[in-house]
């Protein structure tokens, strides 16, 4: 059963213009949503997070949403560059005190391409 | 930002070896550190939850004895993949959350480690 999935294996959008990386989720324990952007034989790469309590950070091109109702968020790059091409992964966790629950549970990841 | 060691970066070995891959936390002490594997073009999965001083926690179907963790101090941890076979090559990826238990703290992840057993 996958409590996170990115439907979307690929996307390719133009440089310059905006990147809309989707993610859906069933658990509605999960109150803290990450995304990571992965190199080929490199691993994950932090990128930005929101908090449930939240429906919208920023951090320069990088805009994740969060909608609860829908249980889904989605990461906005824009302007897109080419160098943003890599493997793009969003993790849920749900965020109580004990070491166990700081687990990630990870959707299977968007390839994005960026053509110059 | 914080930093996270994995070696070897990659492992060619023959059927029945044991592996063992290190994870360091570089500027940071880690009480929790995490191992993944990944599948081509697959998700990472968690394969077990490592705390400093204490057993491993090993998610649904993964062999502890097969998959040797041991995290003995606050900036290491150890995956030994014993007597390995081609079915265990793969990508493994360690990753580690700082000492401060901070909910919104992010995970910081190795590089990885291929994995290709002959």
């Amino acid at each position: 059963d996958q409590q996170v999935k990115q439907n979307s294996p690929s996307l390719s959008v133009q440089e310059g213009r905006i990147s809309i990386l989707n993610c859906d989720y069933t658990n509605s324990m999960f109150d803290y949503f990450l995304w990571y952007k992965k190199y080929p034989a490199e691993g994950p790469t932090f990128l930005i997070s929101i908090s449930s309590i939240k429906d919208k950070n920023e951090d320069g091109r990088f805009t994740v949403f969060l909608n609860k109702s829908a249980k889904h968020l989605s990461l906005h790059i824009v302007p897109s560059q080419p160098g943003d091409s890599a493997v793009y992964f969003c993790a849920a966790r749900i965020s109580i005190s004990s070491g166990s629950a700081r687990q990630l549970t990870f959707g299977s990841g968007t390839q994005l391409t960026v053509l110059p | 930002g914080a930093v996270v060691s994995q070696h070897p970066s990659r492992v060619i070995c023959k059927s029945g070896t044991s592996v063992k891959i290190e994870c360091r936390s570089l500027d940071f002490q880690a009480t929790t550190m995490f191992w993944y594997r990944q599948f081509p073009k697959q998700s990472l999965m968690l394969m077990a939850t490592s705390n400093e001083g204490s057993k491993a926690t090993y998610e649904q179907g993964v062999e502890k004895d097969k998959f040797l963790i041991n995290h003995a101090s606050l900036t290491l941890s150890t995956l030994t993949v014993t007597s390995a076979h081609p079915e265990d090559s793969s990508f493994y990826i360690c990753s580690a959350t700082h000492r401060q238990d901070h909910s919104n703290q992010p995970q910081h992840f190795g590089d990885g480690t291929r994995l290709s057993i002959l």
